[in-house]
Order: C-alpha cells, then structure tokens, then sequence
C-alpha cells in the first residue's frame, strides 16, 4: 500500500464548478501535510498547508483529520487557471523533513 | 535573489551509461532534497544532503549516489543507466531545521533509450 495515496482523476469540470480531492495516508510518522499544485512538466509548488482546525485560501480550502488519515482540498469556482495536477504531500520531520507524495490527481477545467 | 537551479534542463542517455545531474539551492538553503518523478507519479523521495554527506535516504539502489559541495551544491550521480530511470529529477532546497518550506528547481528531464 502506498504511503498517500490519490484518486489519480482526471477530474473534468466546468468553469464555476465546485470540486474535491481526497487522499489518505498510512504512515503514521508524517506529522505535517500539504498540497502542491504541479503544471504540466513543471516543479511542483506549494499551494497551502494542511490543519487540523481546517484553513482556507481564498477559494481553496483544505482539511485534516487524523483519526481517520484523511486529507481534502476542495475548490470553490473553479477557474481555468486551476488546471494543473494536485499533489497531496505527507512530511516527516525526524526523518531530515522528507516529503512523500501522492500520485496526484489531475484537474482540467473546461470553458 | 536567485531560486534553485539546476542543470542540464534535459539530457538523453543510452542504457548502461553514466549521468550527472546538478543543483543549485536557493540562497540561505543548506539542505539540498533529491526526488524523482516518473510519468504520471508523484515524486519520490532519493536522498537527502546536509553539511556535506547524505543524511536520509528513500527506497533506491546503490547506483544512485550523490555529493554536496562546501557551497551547499549538490550533484546526482547515477550508474549503469537502465530504461526505468528515465524520468524528472528534482532538486529541492531548505533550511537544515527541516521544518522550512523545500523549493523546487525545474528539474532535469533524462530520457535513456
């Protein structure tokens, strides 16, 4: 079983659409987690941290439960500059801080 | 204030062959993160340098090796080039507290035929 792990989509939707990604993890030992949005043949770049309390970004907001090792980004009037694939990312500080990434789940949103 | 960079931007590479990819880490970073990315895959985790010597290592063979320079640089060294180790290679850098957020380079794409 993979340590996050992603729908890898694609998602197709229109301009306005609300959509949601989920990921769960297994590995217990990542203690911080995030999404990095990555453009096609791009580096990945971070979109926004990942709390338990929730935190929103304008029109993203994420979500962590860890009773459950679930993690969700939901996006609200979706935009054609939001088609990219989304990476959810799982960090383990005592391991030097490494990130393990999910596969990714890949957003297209149409006119 | 330059970001992190890397070097070749592509390379091709025939099987058995050698390469050699470099990083830059962005000014201030002293912890040089090396991952890689396959097509349609997150990345993975291959090693981890700080004060010169690796420190934290993923799930890949001996063949894979790496160097940090005094000036926090950071070379990829990879041997006997086989078809399955064509992919992105990304170098990211940090502060060595590991809490700071990694920036990514572009990435070198090697494509071995």
């Amino acid at each position: 079983r993979k340590e996050v792990e992603q729908d890898p989509g694609p998602f197709n939707v229109p301009e306005g659409a609300t959509v949601a990604f989920n990921c769960t993890y297994s590995n217990s030992a990542s203690q911080s987690f995030f999404w990095y949005r990555q453009d096609c043949r791009k580096e990945p770049k971070l979109l926004m941290s990942v709390y338990s309390s929730g935190n929103e970004d304008g029109r993203f907001t994420a979500q962590l439960n860890r009773a459950s090792q679930y993690i969700s980004l939901l996006i609200r009037d979706s935009k054609l500059s939001d088609s990219a694939t989304y990476l959810c990312v799982g960090r383990i500080y005592n391991q030097g801080g490494k990130l393990i990434f999910g596969q990714g789940t890949e957003l297209s949103v149409k006119p | 204030d330059a970001g992190v960079t890397q070097s070749p931007t592509h390379l091709i590479k025939t099987r058995g062959q050698q390469v050699t990819l470099r990083c830059s880490p962005k000014s201030g970073h002293d912890t040089v993160s090396w991952y890689q990315q396959a097509l349609g895959q997150g990345p993975q985790f291959i090693f981890q340098y700080y004060e010169e010597e690796e420190r934290q290592r993923g799930n890949f063979p001996d063949r894979f090796s790496g160097h940090q320079f005094p000036n926090y640089s950071s070379e990829l060294n990879v041997n006997a080039l086989l078809l399955g180790d064509s992919a992105l290679y990304l170098c990211a850098s940090s502060s060595r507290d590991g809490f700071s957020e990694q920036y990514f380079g572009p990435g070198t794409r090697l494509t071995v035929t």
